[in-house]
């Protein structure tokens, strides 16, 4: 059964880089037919996706982050990454990775599973 | 861009059948999954295709789509279904994907 582990900094200055990880256990981040996904949730608020890197290595971003965030893949390790540049206090959130599984040719995604979470702050 | 809306809550008796709708813009044309998200949880998906279900959701979960509105169907809603529901599609044109605002579902 695939499962996904975020990890890294859970407070982050603002103007300054998030940076995020997502391992992939039970599952080779390799195969084909899938995306990886990122989605965040501000506190008490609903789900916001900020994008995804596809098995070819393309990647798709949310228009309102796209020129503040990269998605990539590190297959040595099973793993992929999410970079945020420039953070505020609105970057504050619950950020989740997750599997998309693609359907071609129309390429669009459903997410399953998600990893559990985990909160980044942007505070000084 | 697409724009979701979706009932800030909706409430139902134990046993009753509750329906979580998800309005946008000829959305019958999108292909619409939903998410369960219990306090302090991650997501679920509980509806994909906008009417099949993953393995492990029962039966009592189901979707159907058409025209602007896409409905998430919970027959015999029981205690343990109480959440927040999410819809998601595709937006091809401006090449996203889209959640709704969510739904709370009370279970009375």
């Amino acid at each position: 059964q695939l499962q996904l582990q975020e990890s890294g900094s859970g407070l982050v200055k603002p103007s300054q880089t998030l940076s995020l990880t997502c391992a992939v256990s039970g599952g080779s981040i390799s195969s084909g037919g899938y995306s990886w996904s990122w989605i965040r949730q501000p506190p008490g608020k609903g789900l916001e996706w900020i994008g995804y890197i596809y098995h070819s290595g393309s990647t798709y971003y949310n228009p309102s982050l796209k020129s503040r965030v990269t998605i990539s893949v590190d297959r040595s390790k099973n793993q992929f990454s999410l970079k945020l540049s420039s953070v505020t206090a609105a970057d504050t959130a619950v950020y989740y990775c997750a599997r998309g599984i693609v359907v071609v040719p129309a390429a669009y995604n459903w997410f399953d599973p998600w990893g559990q979470g985990t909160l980044v702050t942007v505070s000084s | 861009s697409y724009v979701l809306t979706q009932p800030p809550s909706v409430s139902v008796a134990p046993g009753q059948t509750a329906r979580i709708t998800c309005g946008g813009n000829n959305i019958g044309s999108k292909s619409v999954h939903w998410y369960q998200q219990k306090p302090g949880q991650a997501p679920v998906l509980v509806v994909y295709d906008d009417s099949d279900r993953p393995s492990g959701i029962p039966e009592r979960f189901s979707g159907s789509n058409s025209g602007n509105t896409a409905t998430l169907t919970i027959s015999r809603v029981e205690a343990g279904d109480e959440a927040d529901y999410y819809c998601q599609v595709w937006d091809s044109s401006s090449d996203q994907e889209v959640f709704g605002g969510g739904t709370k579902l009370t279970v009375l």
